[in-house]
C-alpha cells in the first residue's frame, strides 16, 4: 500500500533559525507533494505545494525541494518566526485520486 | 477564497444518537472529502466524492454515511457510533480529482465525542 514517512517527529530550533522537515515514499508514480500546516484546534492548511515536473519551489520564507529518484521531498523555513509553531504534516497524491499524510512533526520555535 | 465551513464545531452523542455533520464550500469545486483525525495523527482518508457521486470509501463501518445533496454541500450522517469513533472529522474539496493533481483545501473540522 502507500507509504510516507516523516522525520523528525518533533523539532525545536532557536527564532531566527531554520528547520528541514524530511518525507520519503513509496510508489515512484506519484506526482504531488503538498505540505500542510495544522494549528492547535484547526484544519491543515495548505502552505506549499510540488509537483513531479519541478525540483525547488519557494514563497517567501517556505521552500520545497523533490528528489524524484530517491523518493523523499523536503520543507524548509527559513528565519523562522514564533508563529511558525504547528504541526506539519507532508503528503503524497498516490494514484491520482488518494492524499496520503505522513506521521507529521511537531515544530516548536524557541524565542 | 479559500474557504470551506464545517458545522457543528463541537458535537457530543451517545451510542444510539442519530447526527449529521454538515460541510459547505462555494470555490466551484467538483471533489470534496471526508477525513479522520484521531490525537496526535494525521488525517485518514474516508470518503470521495466526485461530481456529487461517490467515487472512493475507504473500507468506512456502514454507521458512518455520506451524502452529497449537491456540488456545495457534503454531510456525514452518523448512527450507533463506538466511543473509538471519537475523533476531528476533516471535509476537505478540491477543484476536481484525478489527472492533474489539484489542491485540497480543508475546512477547521467538527469535534466530535461519543459516550
Amino acid at each position: 500500500g502507500e507509504n510516507v514517512e516523516q522525520h523528525p517527529s518533533t523539532l525545536s530550533v532557536q527564532e531566527g533559525d531554520s528547520a528541514v522537515i524530511k518525507c520519503t515514499y513509496s510508489d515512484s508514480a506519484s506526482n504531488y507533494f503538498p505540505w500542510y500546516k495544522q494549528e492547535l484546534g484547526k484544519g491543515p492548511q495548505l502552505i506549499i505545494d510540488i509537483r513531479s515536473n519541478v525540483g525547488e519551489k519557494k514563497d517567501q520564507r517556505i521552500a520545497v525541494t523533490l528528489n524524484k529518484t530517491a523518493k523523499h521531498f523536503s520543507l524548509h523555513i527559513t528565519e523562522t518566526q514564533p508563529e511558525d509553531s504547528a504541526v506539519y504534516f507532508c503528503a503524497v497524491l498516490f494514484g491520482n485520486e488518494k492524499l496520503t499524510f505522513g506521521t507529521g512533526t511537531r515544530l516548536t520555535i524557541i524565542p | 477564497d479559500t474557504e470551506v465551513t464545517q458545522t457543528p464545531k463541537h458535537l457530543v452523542m451517545g451510542m444510539t444518537n442519530k447526527k449529521s455533520l454538515k460541510c459547505e464550500q462555494h470555490m466551484g469545486h467538483r471533489a470534496m472529502y471526508w477525513y479522520k483525525q484521531k490525537a496526535k495523527k494525521p488525517p485518514e482518508l474516508m470518503f470521495v466524492y466526485s461530481y456529487e457521486k461517490l467515487s472512493i470509501n475507504e473500507s468506512v463501518p456502514s454507521r458512518f454515511s455520506p451524502e452529497c445533496p449537491n456540488s456545495s454541500l457534503l454531510n456525514l450522517h452518523l448512527h450507533a457510533l463506538q466511543p473509538e469513533d471519537s475523533a476531528l472529522y476533516l471535509c476537505a474539496s478540491s477543484q476536481d480529482m484525478g489527472t492533474g493533481a489539484y489542491e485540497q483545501y480543508f475546512g477547521p473540522g467538527t469535534r466530535l465525542t461519543v459516550t
